[in-house]
């Protein structure tokens, strides 16, 4: 079983919408979790890190979830600015980050 | 505030031949600094780790390495490419070792051919 898993997508949204993913982990352990995105051709770029409360930073909300073992991120009033791959980042149990494969969203005018 | 430089962007070597990839990091002293690997539509896979001058972690057997000669350069090598070698290469730093949050350079694109 992978350490991370995300839904590769990719979701299509129109414009002004909402879209709403998850990743799961495997280590109940794990301390560490943020959502990184990642422009097509181009390095990955720290989104927001990922409280236990939950966390807004503007448009974006991130949910934890330790009893599902599952993160979510959600994008509203989306842009087209927004298109890109989302990748979901966990520590494993030797303190290093492990990162998903990444969720690709794409929004249409 | 920190910035983090890698070349080449783009590099198209033969199978057989030796790469030299170069990342250093500007307005931090003594980073924590990681090199990955991306292959198209998979994760991240980390190569090494440094937390300081002349210290790499290797965590996946290959034919690459990874030197630190000086606080804030990081240096990824091999004597002889495979084509497997291909990938995005992308560097990274961090303040603190282990779980916290990674910044990255802008990646080096490798071909074998």
């Amino acid at each position: 079983r992978k350490e991370v898993e995300q839904d590769p997508g990719p979701f299509n949204v129109p414009e002004g919408a909402t879209v709403a993913f998850n990743c799961t982990y495997s280590n109940s352990a794990s301390q560490s979790f943020f959502w990184y995105r990642q422009d097509c051709r181009k390095e990955p770029k720290l989104l927001m890190s990922v409280y236990s409360s939950g966390n807004e930073d503007g448009r974006f909300t991130a949910q934890l979830n330790r009893a599902s073992q599952y993160i979510s991120l959600l994008i509203r009033d989306s842009k087209l600015s927004d298109s890109a791959t989302y990748l979901c980042v966990v520590n494993d149990s030797w303190g290093k980050l492990q990162f998903g494969a990444g969720t690709q969203v794409v929004v249409t005018p | 505030s920190q910035t983090i430089h890698q070349w080449p962007a783009t590099l198209v070597q033969p199978v057989g031949s030796p790469l030299s990839l170069e990342c250093t990091v500007e307005g931090t002293s003594n980073p924590n600094l990681y090199w990955y690997r991306q292959a198209a539509g998979r994760g991240l896979q980390l190569l090494f780790y440094s937390v300081g001058i002349g210290q790499i972690s290797s965590e996946v057997p290959q034919n690459l390495s990874a030197s630190r000669p000086q606080d804030r350069q990081f240096i990824l090598s091999s004597k002889k490419l495979l084509l497997s070698d291909s990938g995005f290469y992308l560097c990274a730093w961090s303040v603190l070792a282990g779980r916290y949050e990674q910044y990255f350079g802008p990646g080096t694109r490798l071909t074998v051919t």
